[in-house]
């Protein structure tokens, strides 16, 4: 049982470029999320979706743009990628709020932007 | 919004040593959860706590559930150099059409040199 893959693992990008982080679960779950992490910042959620075909704004959504045409997959975008981007992203999926067990994490992209 | 505050920051540790580490919040949550993240790695899942006053053990672990619903508590006994990593804890309300979870700002175990 996979759980949450991400893929890539790693990215170099240039300044202005763009490029799709895929996340995808085969856990049957209705929630998913996309994080950022940066040194003494925790986790920050950047857009999430309640279900296929909806997406939502989190805390940082700025610069980021995400979609969810499948249930078990949600894309990240960065569409003129920007040094302040460079980070860790967490793709993470659900039950519905309240189910047991939390939020399931992907291994991470680290994505570096020069 | 609700903010977790999270403490230490990090700490060292000592093979053998007991380790707590504490979230608190300004405001109430129906679920605290701990997670622990090793280098290279997304958070995974320790405990979970689902009622006020709940102390629940994983192991060597043991969380607890704040009885006034605003803080919640991890104690690692007779810490093992594969305990260092990253903690976090989250609160979460599932009230109304939003549940996701709030992360504090981590706690970093290390091994004293």
């Amino acid at each position: 049982n996979a759980g949450v893959t991400q893929t890539p693992k790693f990215r170099v990008l240039k300044t202005g470029q763009s490029m799709t982080l895929l996340c995808a679960q085969d856990m049957n779950h209705e929630y998913m999320y996309w994080y950022r992490q940066d040194p003494g910042m925790g986790l920050r959620l950047i857009h999430y979706s309640v279900g296929e075909g909806t997406t939502a704004k989190g805390e940082v959504p700025d610069g980021y743009n995400v979609s969810r045409l499948k249930k078990q997959n949600f894309l990240l975008g960065l569409e003129s990628a920007a040094p302040s981007q460079t980070s860790v992203y967490f793709c993470a999926s659900s039950g519905r709020p309240g189910a047991l067990n939390g939020y399931t994490f992907g291994s991470g992209t680290r994505l570096t932007v020069v | 919004g609700q903010q977790l505050n999270q403490s230490p920051q990090s700490m060292f540790i000592q093979e053998g040593e007991d380790v707590s580490m504490n979230c608190t919040s300004s405001s109430i949550f129906n679920t605290w959860l701990w997670y622990k993240q090793d280098p290279g790695e997304g958070p995974v899942l320790l405990i979970a706590l689902y009622k006020a006053g709940e102390l629940t053990s994983n192991g060597r672990l043991t969380a607890q559930f704040g009885i006034t619903r605003k803080d919640s508590f991890l104690n690692i006994s007779a810490s093992i150099p594969s305990d260092v990593g990253i903690y976090f804890c989250a609160g979460q309300n599932y009230g109304g059409s939003q549940g996701n979870l709030i992360f504090g700002k981590g706690t970093k175990l290390s091994v004293k040199p």
